[in-house]
């Protein structure tokens, strides 16, 4: 069965480093998201993604943020300068469509955990 | 904007009963959709179930069911024979035609 997959499983930076966070979504799938999750809370949005571009972000999703899909499989979230605050499990999601009904559900991945130091 | 409150931090049962897991959402859209995802304790989001807000009869998937009652607007999921392996947890969300909004969640103890 296709799964969303992300990598890496665990990353540990330093506090104003750059980071990438790497997903790949299911192959046919065309909306792509990430989420955040700060330990014990619940899961955000921070930004979505549709035809090459931007569709909707978060308040979350500041200049520090960025996202792409350099090639037809991976979409990538950067963090320019991570501060201690951006420590939280990073989820990428993608669905088929963006509409409401039942094959528009989102799927997750296994999602990175980012530890800034 | 929507808003998914979840009012039971924690619940116990134990092993082979049911269980139902409380939601409620605030939404202005006309039509939306409610999920319900599963995270054990290794971190990942399992989509369990689905619910639109035109469908007229409630959602099932093998033990799980969603009680929907779209008047009280809300969308409990019942977890019928619970097994140990349903200890985690659960958060439901609400769909408009883009993101997720989630609730804070509940976590689900099963014991034997």
């Amino acid at each position: 069965e296709p799964e969303v997959t992300q990598t890496p499983s665990h990353q540990v930076t330093q506090m104003g480093q750059e980071v990438i966070l790497r997903c790949v979504p299911i192959s046919n799938h065309l909306y792509f998201y990430w989420y955040r999750q700060i330990l014990g809370q619940k899961v955000e949005f921070l930004v979505s993604f549709y035809n090459n571009e931007i569709s909707e972000k978060s308040e979350i999703f500041d200049d520090q943020f960025s996202v792409e899909r350099p090639d037809g499989s991976n979409f990538t979230l950067k963090i320019r300068s991570t501060k201690l605050e951006d420590s939280a499990m990073y989820f990428c999601a993608s669905r088929t469509s963006g509409g409401v009904t039942s094959t528009d559900t989102q799927y997750f991945g296994p999602g990175t955990r980012l530890t800034v130091l | 904007a929507q808003k998914i409150t979840q009012t039971q931090p924690g619940m116990f049962v134990q092993e082979k009963e049911a269980v139902t897991l409380d939601c409620t959402y605030d939404t202005s859209d006309q039509s939306y959709g409610l999920f319900w995802y599963k995270q054990p304790s290794s971190g990942e989001m399992i989509f369990l179930i689905y619910q639109g807000s035109y469908d007229e009869q409630n959602a099932t998937e093998g033990r799980y069911s969603l009680n929907f009652q779209k008047a009280r607007k809300s969308a409990n999921l019942v977890i019928s024979a619970s097994q140990l392996g349903d200890s985690a947890m659960y958060f439901c969300a609400i769909s408009g035609y883009s993101t997720l909004t989630f609730g804070k969640g509940t976590m689900l103890l099963v014991s034997p």
